[in-house]
């Protein structure tokens, strides 16, 4: 089966660069979806296609996506940026694959 | 626009099967592309996808859940019905369905997600 890791914990400063990483084998050749949840709320989509923003996403959040890496940022973090972000790829052999989830705190 | 809302049970029994719904508006299943799917999360833990139907029935599972879950669709009805066998309090967990957009081969993901509803297992 296919696995995704992500880092358990990132903290950061009001302001600065959060970067949240996505590990998985070859995952360059897939496409990487991440989803913000906030505590007591459902996932919310917050970057498709690697590096792609729904509407009403802030372009603060961005995405990228080569060789065994996946990273979402976050630049000038912000206070309501705390959340546990979850990586998401589709895989012929596992379907539906979720990372393991980032909690982010804003210090 | 897209709304999805799940119910069924909050307190299932060990052994017991688990019957949710998803009832959505804003979208048909008859659409070309178009899914719905069944995603969980144990509390404190990740999401873990489960189930996904696709408007032409084509039907998706985790495959380490497999045996134990069967989707299906009602399309006039705009449901979409989970079912879980031989339920464990490991599957303690909120249930959430999502939307399923029509994309390129592959590139599956969800854009629109239900509320949740928390199912609790337990004699």
């Amino acid at each position: 089966s296919y696995v995704l890791t992500q880092p358990p914990s990132v903290s950061v400063a009001p302001g600065k660069t959060a970067r949240i990483t996505c590990g998985g084998n070859n995952i360059g050749s897939k496409s990487v979806h991440w989803y913000q949840q906030k505590p007591g709320q459902a996932p919310v989509l917050v970057i498709y296609y690697d590096s792609d923003r729904p509407s009403g996403i802030p372009e603060r959040f961005s995405g990228s996506n080569s060789g065994n890496t996946a990273t979402l940022t976050i630049s000038r973090v912000e206070a309501g940026d705390e959340a546990d972000y979850y990586c998401q790829v589709w895989d012929s052999s596992s379907d539906h694959v979720f990372g393991t989830g980032t909690k982010v705190t804003v210090l | 626009q897209i709304t999805l809302k799940e119910s069924g049970p909050t307190l299932v029994k060990p052994t017991q099967t688990l019957t949710l719904t998803c009832t959505f508006s804003g979208f048909s299943l008859s659409t070309s592309g178009v899914g719905v799917g069944w995603i969980r999360q144990p509390p404190g833990k990740a999401l873990e996808w489960l189930a996904l139907i696709y408007w032409n029935d084509d039907k998706r599972y985790s495959p380490s859940l497999k045996s134990r879950l069967t989707i299906t669709k009602d399309t006039s009805k705009n449901q979409v019905v989970l079912t879980m066998t031989n339920m464990d309090p490991v599957d303690t967990a909120t249930y959430y369905c999502a939307h399923s957009p029509r994309v390129p081969a592959a590139k599956y993901y969800f854009d629109y997600w239900g509320q949740g509803t928390l199912v609790t297992v337990s004699s």
